[in-house]
């Protein structure tokens, strides 16, 4: 099915460890997000990027990197994860025009511990 | 300033009565997009309806309609006949002509009683 597919789903890290998450997308979005959501805070953008080989910082960007070496995959990464990151991360992409919306990913929980 | 404001942080309806959740905006750009996003417990994020700024007629999906008050700034969701399968938290959102990012409310927990 045509979508935005983020992997993993579910992840436990512990303080200091690495790990990136992966979002891909199908349907030749020019524009592509990570969200965090944390509970009674709503949806944080935390980079986007309006095309291939660009990035931008979002609202929380501290701590985490991204790239977006080809079109259709969106990287986001933490060097050295901390509990503070424990969170659900969400990935979206979109046309880049007003009257298109969203489409989300399902989802990554990340426990940092 | 908030660009998007959810005053309901929660909301009961009865089982097959219409409930509205309230949303209001802010912008001075003339061209605009706003959204309705449901997120049930489940966690995943889905698109319901959308209303372009230009649109003369309010839009409607189904069950659910987007009364949109362009004077008053606000764009809230119309849930007829709710059903169980309602119970979600209810995001509204809206993109500018900068559509490099949405602005996303607080949210509204919406829950349906048998």
């Amino acid at each position: 099915n045509a979508g935005v597919t983020q992997t993993p789903k579910f992840r436990v890290l512990k303080t200091g460890q690495s790990m990136t998450l992966l979002c891909a997308q199908d349907m030749n979005h020019e524009y592509m997000y990570w969200y965090r959501q944390d509970p009674g805070m709503g949806l944080r953008l935390i980079h986007y990027s309006v095309g291939e080989g660009t990035t931008a910082k979002g609202e929380v960007p501290d701590g985490y990197n991204v790239s977006r070496l080809k079109k259709q995959n969106f990287l986001l990464g933490l060097e050295s994860a901390a509990p503070s990151q424990t969170s659900v991360y969400f990935c979206a992409s979109s046309y880049s025009m007003v009257g298109y919306g969203y489409t989300f990913g399902s989802g990554t929980r990340l426990t940092v511990v | 300033a908030q660009k998007i404001t959810q005053t309901q942080p929660g909301m009961f309806v009865q089982e097959k009565e219409a409930v509205t959740l309230d949303c209001t905006y802010d912008t001075s750009d003339p061209s605009y997009g706003l959204f309705w996003y449901k997120q049930p417990s489940s966690g995943e994020m889905i698109f319901l309806i959308y209303q372009g700024s230009y649109d003369q007629q309010n839009a409607t999906e189904g069950r659910y309609s987007l009364n949109f008050q362009k004077a008053r700034k606000s764009a809230n969701l119309v849930i007829s006949a709710s059903q169980l399968g309602d119970s979600a938290m209810y995001f509204c959102a809206m993109r500018e002509r900068d559509f490099n990012k949405f602005y996303f409310g607080s949210g509204t927990k919406l829950n349906v009683k048998p």
